[in-house]
């Protein structure tokens, strides 16, 4: 298993630019999240999906959009990328959403905007 | 109060030392609770989850106080490969987690 899996490792955008953010997971989790780690933050929450067809808002979803492809993909996507979206992105996985369940990461992307 | 807070370090031990690290949470429904472990350039992962009455794997042990909403993480026998940022996790009233900012541990020989 290669558990949460997310492509690309780096990339580097100017302002303005799109790009799309791929993150797939082969442990038949039903939910699935983006993150964001800034320097000197924790992580926060972008967007999550619950379950296969459902998307919702995080703590900061401005700037950003989801799909929820299927049950193993989740991608995150900068419509018109901002120097302020400079970040480390991470997708995590949980079986179900529950509390206290253990969320697994993907390796994660950083993302520079110029 | 910030959601979760902790000290971010960093904390700078030898070999063999005992360690403790604190983190404080606002939200007084919250219900579950984890430390994760993050090396340098790598991913989260679960360290320990926390259990009201505290929970110990291996050297390292887990204490939680409801009433004072603090939780701790106590490592024992510190090694070289404990290097790492400690995050400790809180939900947020339903699923969602709160992350704090880490406190960073250094174990030198």
């Amino acid at each position: 298993n290669a558990g949460v899996t997310q492509t690309p490792k780096f990339q580097v955008l100017k302002t303005g630019q799109s790009m799309t953010l791929q993150c797939a997971q082969d442990m038949n989790h039903n939910s699935m999240y983006w993150y964001r780690q800034d320097p000197g933050m924790g992580l926060r929450l972008i967007y999550y999906s619950a379950s296969e067809g459902t998307t919702d808002k995080g703590e900061v979803p401005n700037g950003y959009n989801v799909s929820r492809l299927n049950k193993r993909e989740f991608s995150l996507r900068l419509e018109s990328a901002a120097p302020s979206q400079t970040s480390v992105y991470f997708c995590a996985s949980t079986r179900t959403g529950g509390i206290g369940e253990t969320q697994y990461f993907g390796p994660g992307t950083r993302l520079l905007v110029l | 109060r910030k959601e979760v807070e902790q000290d971010p370090g960093p904390f700078n031990v030898p070999e063999g030392a005992t360690v403790a690290f604190n983190c404080t949470y606002s939200n007084s429904a919250s219900q579950s609770f984890f430390w994760y472990r993050q090396d340098c350039r790598k991913e989260p992962k679960l360290l320990m989850s926390v259990y009201s009455s505290g929970n110990e794997d291996g050297r390292f042990t887990a204490q939680l106080n409801r009433a004072s909403q603090y939780i701790s993480l106590l490592i024992r026998d510190s090694k070289l490969s404990d290097s790492a940022t400690y995050l400790c996790v809180v939900n947020k009233g339903g699923t969602a987690l709160i992350f704090g900012k880490g406190t960073t541990l250094s174990v030198s020989s």
